[in-house]
């Protein structure tokens, strides 16, 4: 079975654009949440979605916004990038009887 | 607001050394604990997670203890390989409501020297 999917792998950015990152969950897997990771720090929780419905959110302002579509794909979006924004945002899966979240390999965005 | 602080920040180690990682959180009430390894500029990798109402885990080299009322769990790696070297992450999951929030610790940055 595939693992937690995420594209782009890379992207690089300037200030003041808008950049959508997407996650495909593993199969099964009805949740989706994303986290923010800038160097050096641990995770830091932005979104859990839920049967296509947010059900967390973390402490990140309102140019930071997600979806979640019927075959439980996802997507982040961020508006008027900032410098700040640079990090590796993280994708998870997870389900109720499995317990464990599955992470994917991320994608680096770069804001210059 | 739980707080999820990782002891020591770094290590190295030369290799066959048995080797320690803590990990403390403010809240005791948590769903469970998981323990994460990331590679550098690499996603999450899964090692170890403890329920609640447990009070161990085990894989392999790999051992991890949970003694949620006074907030810790430790990681503890036998026999260390060069080719365990990387950033271990713990994690607390609140559950209910906020299950799939997990709130990271700053992670324990571990080189094993051969």
């Amino acid at each position: 079975d595939a693992g937690v999917t995420q594209s782009p792998t890379h992207l690089i950015k300037t200030r003041g654009q808008h950049v959508t990152l997407r996650c495909s969950p593993i199969s099964g897997h009805k949740s989706v949440s994303w986290y923010q990771q800038v160097l050096g720090q641990g995770p830091q929780f932005i979104f859990q979605y839920y049967e296509k419905e947010e059900r967390g959110r973390g402490n990140f302002p309102d140019r930071f916004s997600a979806r979640q579509f019927p075959n439980y794909s996802s997507e982040l979006n961020v508006n008027a990038l900032l410098l700040g924004d640079s990090a590796l945002y993280l994708c998870a899966s997870g389900s109720f009887s499995s317990v464990i979240q599955y992470f994917g390999a991320g994608t680096r965005l770069s804001v210059l | 607001k739980q707080e999820v602080t990782q002891i020591p920040a770094a290590l190295s180690v030369p290799e066959g050394e048995n080797l320690v990682l803590n990990c403390s959180f403010t809240d005791s009430a948590i769903y469970n604990l998981q323990w994460f390894r990331q590679d550098p500029g690499k996603g999450l990798t899964s090692l170890l997670l403890i329920q609640s109402s447990q009070r161990e885990q085990t894989s392999g080299r790999l051992n991890a203890s949970l003694d949620k009322s006074s907030g810790r769990s430790t990681l503890y790696i036998a026999a260390s390989q060069p080719g365990d070297s990387a950033t271990y992450l713990c994690a607390v999951n609140a559950g209910g409501t906020s299950y799939g929030k997990l709130t990271f610790g700053q992670g324990t940055i571990l080189t094993v020297h051969p």
